[in-house]
């Protein structure tokens, strides 16, 4: 079963800076299958990026992804304070197929 | 709007079994896949188990596969997860979400209910 590893496991930054927030895979994931969740406390978790750099419909465009193979970023360019909460990536593959999730990137205001 | 309203959390003994179900409103639910998430307390999302639209695809995390059984019923657009064997490793909130087909037997997760707590405690 393919791990996702994400770093930092928190990350401290100001309104307006710019947070990077890294997600390795033990094994290759195919772009198709990358996906980013952002996850903010007593709210459903909501759905960023798929296949790697697609962002979903109503995601500002501050958000950003990339990467192939086991490195894959998210990108959040001038936070804003709503941007404050928890990040996950998430892959898909395997025989039989499963979703992991990385243990999450909590960004907080510093 | 799109809403997905989980309910049938509560305590339950370990060994024991409970049904959740997760009522769809404001979209076609025959024509999407459909998961349930968990996430412990203080812990991370965990993926537990998905359903294609046509019920047709099933997958299972392995720390679930033989006690917790994922199914539909379109008719009345309800997802739901029957849990039995219940473990204390299985206390969590249970959420569903609902999703896109963009490639042949993978499902995204584009929409997400508010969860239901599962507490399992003797």
């Amino acid at each position: 079963e393919t791990v996702l590893t994400q770093s930092p496991g928190t990350l401290s930054l100001s309104p307006g800076e710019r947070a990077t927030i890294s997600c390795r895979a033990s094994q290759s994931v195919a772009n198709a299958y990358l996906a980013w969740f952002q996850h903010k406390t007593g709210q459903p978790p909501r759905l960023l990026i798929s296949g790697t750099s697609t962002r979903a419909t109503g995601v500002p465009d501050r958000f950003s992804g990339s990467g192939s193979g086991t490195d894959f970023t998210l990108t959040i360019s001038n936070l804003e304070p709503e941007d404050f909460a928890v990040y996950y990536c998430q892959q898909f593959g395997g025989s039989p197929p499963v979703y992991t999730f990385g243990q999450g990137t909590k960004v907080d205001i510093k | 709007q799109v809403q997905l309203v989980e309910s049938g959390g509560g305590v339950v003994k370990p060994g024991g079994s409970l049904r959740l179900s997760c009522a769809a409103s404001g979209f076609t639910f025959s024509n999407f896949a459909m998961h349930w998430i968990r996430q412990a307390p203080g812990k991370g999302l965990e993926w537990v188990a998905t359903m294609s639209d046509d019920g047709n695809n099933r997958y299972y995390a392995d720390s679930v596969k033989g006690r917790l059984f994922i199914y539909r019923d379109n008719s009345k657009n309800t997802l739901y997860l029957q849990m039995n064997s219940l473990r204390g490793d299985d206390t969590a909130t249970y959420h569903c979400a609902g999703g896109r087909m963009p490639w042949s037997g993978y499902y995204l997760q584009d929409f997400w209910g508010r969860g239901t707590l599962v507490i399992v405690s003797s």
